[in-house]
Order: structure tokens, then sequence, then C-alpha cells
């Protein structure tokens, strides 16, 4: 069976300081990666998305990046951080094989800057 | 411009008091309507995908339907752990999908 893990599951930052989320797929190869933001009480907002190894995608512009170093992974980084860039951040897969399929979500990253 | 609109925003039920949420959407081309429920502080666990009107799919005391306009998640007699927030997405051709905000469900005993 697949799993996703997620980590940290908390971040505490100062503005100003870079930030590294990763995220891994486990049991699967060639997914679907996705990076969104839930603010409270909106739904999810989609921030980038990975069809393949160092292929990423940019929904809204930000003060974020994506990288997908390998195959089941993918980072959000942040040179400098803002106080706007505080959030609940999931990361979630899908199989890219078989077409409709759904999303498979991390537990998620509570980020709070200071 | 693609939506996905869920009504209501919270409800409260009585233990064993059946209801329905809705989530209507406006997608040209749809290829998938997914149902995930999300507990607080959790990420949303996947419950259903509907990809054609008049699909139903069932999970214990949960009831999916879909039309061409509309998905209902109908719950029947539910518990108090069936507290969370119900949240649909839609997906059409692409790797995109687009969420709702989502119905905050609570069971009182």
């Amino acid at each position: 069976s697949q799993t996703i893990h997620q980590w940290p599951a908390t971040l505490v930052q100062p503005v100003g300081s870079p930030l590294s989320l990763e995220c891994t797929v486990e049991g699967t190869s060639n997914p679907n990666l996705y990076w969104y933001r839930q603010a409270a009480g909106r739904g999810l907002q989609l921030l980038f998305y990975s069809v393949g190894i160092g292929q990423i995608s940019s929904e809204v512009p930000q003060n974020l990046s994506a990288s997908r170093p390998q195959d089941r992974q993918f980072i959000l980084s942040s040179k400098k951080l803002l106080l706007s860039d505080s959030g609940f951040y999931l990361c979630a897969w899908s199989f890219r094989a078989r077409g409709n399929q759904p999303q498979h979500f991390g537990d998620g990253t509570r980020l709070s800057i200071l | 411009e693609d939506q996905v609109t869920q009504s209501p925003e919270a409800l409260r039920l009585q233990e064993g008091e059946s209801s329905s949420l809705n989530c209507s959407y406006t997608v040209s081309g749809l290829r998938g309507l997914f149902w995930y429920r999300q507990d607080p502080g959790k990420g949303p666990e996947f419950l259903f995908t509907l990809y054609s009107a008049g699909e139903e799919k069932e999970k214990e005391r949960l009831k999916a339907t879909l039309t061409k306009k509309e998905s209902f998640l109908h719950i029947t007699a539910p518990k108090p752990e069936d507290s969370a927030t119900y949240l649909c997405a839609v997906k059409r051709s692409g790797n995109q999908f687009y969420f709702g905000t989502g119905t905050s469900l609570t069971v009182i005993p």
C-alpha cells in the first residue's frame, strides 16, 4: 500500500528566516505530487504540482518555491519567510498513470511565522 | 470560471438525525468528483470518487450521489465520531483539482 510522509508537523519560524518542508511517498512510482496551503475557513489553495523529477508547475506568484529532486520526494522552500506565509501546508500525491484518481494527503505542517 | 461551492458551511445534528451535505460545481469536462473527510489538524482523508451522473457510492453511514451539477453526501443516523469537515473536489482534464471550502459537521450525543 502507499503512504505519504510529511514533516515537520508544526514549525514556528521568525520573519525573514528560510523554510524547507519535505514530503515523501512510499509504495508507488511516478506519482503526481502537490503542495497546498489551507487557510482557516477556506478551501485548499494549490501552490505547486509536479508530474516528474525536476518538473514543477506554479499556480500562484508567491514567496515560495518547490523542487522534486527524486521521484517520490517533494520539497517546499522559501529563502525569506513573510508573515503571510503562515498557514497549514499539505502535500498530496495521485497516480499519474491511472487517469482520474483521487489525491491522497499527508497530515500537514502547521507553520507559524513570528 | 471553474467553481466548487459547498453548503451549508456548518451543520449541527443530533445523534441519529440524518441529513445531507451539498457540493455544487461549474466545471466543464468533469473527470471526477471526490469527497474527503478532514479532522482538525489533519490532512483530508479520501472517502469517495464519483465519475458520472447517477453514480452512487456508500460507506457505512455515508452515501454520495452525483448529478450533472451537484453532489450530495447523505449521512444516515450519524454518530459523534462522524463530526469532521467534509470537503469535495472536482477534477477536469489535466492535473488540477478544485476544492470547495467544506462543511463543518458536528454531531451532538
